[in-house]
């Protein structure tokens, strides 16, 4: 049973739009991350919050942005899609790191 | 800088046969080690992860992985491979308990009927 839930799963929108990918998590934790995964790929951090009020970058340069106003919720947003931000964006979250992170089922976004 | 490294980007072997996944490290200090699995469209599972416990560490669906301190290896191990082993599987590594988890490549394991 997942306690870390992201939507949309799948995702399809022109080129220009604004979108918000969202996640949120039932576990109290206070860290979460992003990242971004192109198919086959490896995992590339580009966003993560060690609480509210609190957001860094990641290792990855990304055009999005995100936010933390609530422990449970750290959604990601794309202000103009492009073609180039195709890809598979997973939210993941995580009490202390010798735990291990939860990550959610992701959200596959193509931009067309 | 610390990296881990993780050998092979695709391992196939036959339905039955071992399974096994190489994953080594670049730092002497024992660190926090983990193996996911990721299957199609899907995010990441936790498979097993080493505590310091005990260095042979036992996870979920018969995989098993073993912390060698000498060689900075996590090497994850199943003695007999099933078609649903088909996946993703990515080691990661944490070396302070306020760092972030650093992710290998990845290897895909194909199995063969």
């Amino acid at each position: 049973e997942a306690d870390i839930y992201q939507t949309p799963r799948y995702l399809v929108i022109g080129t220009g739009k604004k979108i918000t990918l969202e996640c949120s998590q039932t576990m109290g934790h206070d860290k979460m991350y992003w990242y971004q995964q192109d198919p086959g790929m490896e995992l590339h951090l580009i966003h993560y919050s060690y609480g509210v009020n609190s957001t860094e970058k990641g290792d990855l340069s990304s055009e999005s942005t995100v936010s933390r106003i609530r422990t449970e919720h750290f959604p990601l947003t794309l202000e103009s899609a492009r073609p180039s931000h195709t890809s598979q964006y997973l939210c993941a979250s995580s009490a202390r790191v010798q735990y291990g992170y939860t990550f959610g089922s992701g959200t596959r976004l193509t931009v067309v | 800088a610390q990296s881990v490294t993780q050998l092979g980007s695709h391992v196939s072997v036959s339905e039955g046969a071992l399974v096994l996944l190489r994953c080594n490290y670049s730092s002497s200090v024992p660190p926090y080690l983990f193996w996911y699995v990721q299957y199609p469209n899907q995010g990441l599972q936790l498979l097993l992860k080493y505590t310091s416990a005990a260095t042979l560490v036992k996870g979920i669906n018969g995989f098993e992985a073993e912390f060698k301190k000498s060689e900075t290896s996590f090497h994850l191990t199943k003695p007999s491979a099933h078609m649903s082993d088909a996946a993703e599987y990515f080691c990661a590594v944490s070396w302070s308990s306020g760092d972030k988890l650093t992710f290998g490549t990845g290897t895909r394991l194909a199995v063969r009927p």
